[in-house]
């Protein structure tokens, strides 16, 4: 079965800084999906960025940018110019091509310090 | 993008008691999924929902457990039956609204079931 990991229960960064939220996952698949979503207090789960495994290029959303090591299955987070709404916790999951389940890590808790 | 409408936000209920949990989408979709977050846990996949057939459960969930009722393409109720404390989690519901699973999904913002 998949497993995604996340190392970092808890993170922090000072206000405009950037911070990285690692994220690795197992898998036997060459062609599968990655996401971070985040959830706020509100409980409502945002997708943030997603990569797809066979472009080698990094995908980027505005402050948001990953690093993804195919070889290595690690799938990092980015967040540039942080700001007091990105606090939240920040979920990595992994999806196989033509599969359904999500499978999601345990996240990692970030506290953004003004 | 669609938007999930998911009620209750918030119970508490009584062991041996059920309680049901509704999903309204504001697009029709193909698949609809229910997911449990358990305290300080990640989310697991419990069951999709899709309409006109039986729901499909993961390992670890039975429908004697989580009934699923999928009427049509907007809607979905879960039912947490018999609950005891362990049933205590948020219950969030989520579809993908473009059919195609590898954009990501949308999710409601979550049913936080306390059982006491």
């Amino acid at each position: 079965a998949q497993t995604v990991t996340q190392s970092q229960p808890e993170m922090s960064v000072q206000e405009a800084e950037t911070v990285t939220l690692s994220c690795t996952y197992d898998t036997s698949e060459s062609d599968y999906y990655l996401f971070w979503y985040k959830q706020p207090p509100s409980r409502q789960m945002i997708l943030v960025i997603r990569q797809e495994a066979y472009k080698q290029q990094n995908a980027t959303e505005n402050r948001f940018s990953v690093n993804f090591q195919k070889a290595a299955k690690s799938f990092s987070l980015k967040i540039s110019d942080s700001q007091l709404g990105d606090a939240a916790m920040y979920f990595c999951a992994y999806l196989r091509t033509g599969a359904n389940n999500l499978f999601f890590g345990t996240g990692t808790r970030l506290t953004v310090i003004p | 993008s669609a938007v999930i409408s998911q009620k209750p936000s918030r119970d508490i209920c009584q062991r041996g008691t059920s309680l049901t949990i509704q999903c309204q989408v504001d697009s029709q979709v193909t698949m609809m999924f229910w997911y449990r977050q358990q305290p300080g846990q990640s989310l697991t996949l419990i069951a999709t929902a899709n309409q006109g057939s039986e729901a499909t459960y993961e390992s670890g969930f039975v429908i004697d457990k989580f009934p699923i009722s999928r009427p049509n393409l907007t809607f979905s109720t879960l039912t947490v039956s018999n609950m005891s404390p362990e049933d205590s989690s948020i219950y969030l519901c989520s579809v993908d609204p473009t059919g195609e699973s590898n954009y990501g999904y949308t999710f409601g913002s979550g049913t936080r079931l306390t059982v006491v």
